[in-house]
């Protein structure tokens, strides 16, 4: 079953504005990491926040995670048409081992 | 540096044929994944490759599904007899070392089973 659930399932926003997506799990995890897929192929690492950290930037995106209600959000500022993608996020359920549980994604347009 | 490489990029088969899917990690990650995508949907995880160690084999879907690793090298996914319902993107991913560390993914290998 899927770990990660994230909303809203899409969005589309124009060129310039802020795009705010979410994910919330059940578990305990040691880390939540976020990825971008652009036309149904291969995923591109965008960030990882450890359970013990509450934000954490890189560029124009921002990460928050709170533990106690089991929720995470990502925050593109500024947004751009190359943003269009969709992005998925990832727990480990609380193992080590590296094994990672994904949500459905949420289907972000970005348009000029 | 390259990246994850996998073929074919696109494999179309019919019912009942077994296919192989291949992948290359990057040089000198020790973890290999195997993951599955279905139309619109997340990532199921199938396989997971670390070292030397016994693979995690827990999220093959059925015996009809395999996979080998040689070394640390190449990673071979096989499915036997496939079912329509097998029609998918397959991802492999790699990662310098085990744990949870993020993960480098290949451009998927889509099958689709006529």
């Amino acid at each position: 079953s899927q770990q990660g659930e994230e909303d809203p399932q899409a969005l589309s926003i124009q060129e310039g504005e802020n795009a705010t997506m979410n994910c919330s799990y059940k578990t305990s995890i040691n880390n939540l990491q976020w990825y971008r897929q652009n036309s149904g192929r291969g995923l591109v690492h965008l960030i990882l926040i450890r359970s013990n950290e509450r934000e954490k930037h890189s560029g124009r995106l921002r990460v928050t995670l709170d533990t106690s209600k089991k929720s995470s959000s990502l925050l593109i500022t500024a947004s751009r048409a190359a943003d269009t993608a969709s992005y998925f996020c990832a727990t480990d359920r609380g193992s080590t081992l590296g094994r990672l549980y994904f949500g459905r994604g949420t289907q972000l347009t970005v348009w000029p | 540096g390259a990246g994850v490489s996998q073929s074919p990029s696109n494999k179309v088969t019919e019912k009942g044929k077994d296919v192989e899917l291949r992948c290359d990690p990057i040089s000198g990650h020790t973890a290999l994944y195997w993951y599955r995508q279905r139309l619109g949907q997340g990532l199921e995880f199938l396989i997971y490759f670390q070292g030397n160690s016994a693979p995690d084999k827990s999220g093959l879907p059925s015996d009809r599904f395999s996979a080998e690793r040689t070394g640390e090298s190449v990673s071979t996914l096989t499915i036997q007899r496939t079912q329509q319902e097998d029609s998918a993107v397959y991802l492999c991913a790699s990662s310098p070392v085990g744990g949870n560390y993020e993960q480098y993914f290949g451009p998927g290998t889509r099958l689709t089973v006529t």
